[in-house]
C-alpha cells in the first residue's frame, strides 16, 4: 500500500460526459502529479500541483483541468470525453516538489472507458 | 529539446538470463530514476541516481548513471519470472517529471 488512494477505481461512462477523479496524497506529501497511460502511449505526465499551486504542466488536453485543494487532496476534471480519452489515469505524490529528487508514490489508478 | 531514448521497448529473456535496459539523454540529467511496473500495477520506484558515475546495487538489479550524466541503465542478473514488468527510466525535465518509454521485460521459465 502506497498510501495514495484513487478513486473510483474503474469508470465508464459515455462520450462527450464529464467526469471527475479524485486523489488523496500520502499523509505530509505535498506534491501531486497525475499522469495518463494509455496502451500506445506509456506514462504521459499532466500535471504537477505543489501545496495547491500548480507547478508543472505536461502535454494536458485543454478539456480537461486540475486542482489541488488545501487539505491536499487533488481532483482531475474531464469534460467533453472522446474515445481516445480511454485510459488508466495515476495520481503520485510526493513529499517535497521544489526539489529535483525524491520518489513518487503512485496510487492504484483510475481506469476510463469512454464509450 | 531534451530526447531522451529508452531500450530496448521489448526483451524476452530464459529464466537465469540477465537483461539490461538503457536511458540515453541528448543532454545532461540532474538526476534519475527508475520504476518497475507489473503487470496491471502501477509504478513503483526503485532507485534514484544523482551522482556522476553512480553504481547502485539491489540484490540482483545494478543500477548505473554516467559519467557525463547523459546515460543510466538497469541490469538484472539471473532474471526470474518475478522480475516480469515494464522498467521505466524517469528524468527531470523543466519542472516536469517525465517517463521514459519503458522496456516491458518477459521471462520464460
Amino acid at each position: 500500500d502506497s498510501g495514495v488512494t484513487q478513486t473510483p477505481k474503474h469508470l465508464i461512462t459515455a462520450t462527450g460526459q464529464r467526469v471527475t477523479l479524485r486523489c488523496s496524497p500520502r499523509s505530509g506529501d505535498l506534491s501531486v502529479y497525475w499522469y495518463q497511460q494509455s496502451l500506445d502511449q506509456g506514462l504521459q505526465f499532466l500535471i504537477q500541483y505543489y501545496n495547491g499551486e500548480e507547478r508543472a504542466k505536461g502535454n494536458i488536453l485543454e478539456r480537461f483541468s486540475a486542482q489541488q485543494f488545501p487539505d491536499l487532496h487533488s481532483e482531475l476534471n474531464l469534460s467533453s470525453l472522446e474515445l481516445g480519452d480511454s485510459a488508466l489515469y495515476f495520481c503520485a505524490s510526493r513529499r517535497g516538489g521544489t526539489s529535483n529528487t525524491g520518489e513518487l508514490f503512485f496510487g492504484e489508478g483510475s481506469r476510463l472507458t469512454v464509450l | 529539446g531534451q530526447q531522451v531514448m529508452q531500450i530496448p521497448q521489448y526483451q524476452h529473456v530464459q529464466e537465469g538470463e540477465d537483461f539490461t535496459t538503457y536511458c540515453n539523454s541528448s543532454t545532461t540529467l540532474s538526476n534519475i530514476q527508475w520504476y518497475k511496473q507489473r503487470p496491471g500495477g502501477h509504478p513503483v520506484f526503485l532507485i534514484q541516481l544523482v551522482k556522476s558515475g553512480e553504481v547502485k546495487k539491489q540484490k540482483r538489479l545494478t543500477f548505473q548513471f554516467g559519467e557525463a550524466k547523459k546515460n543510466s541503465s538497469l541490469h538484472i542478473t539471473a532474471t526470474q519470472t518475478t522480475d516480469v514488468g515494464t522498467y521505466f527510466c524517469v528524468y527531470n525535465q523543466g519542472g516536469k517529471l517525465i517517463f521514459g518509454q519503458g522496456t516491458e521485460l518477459s521471462v520464460k521459465p
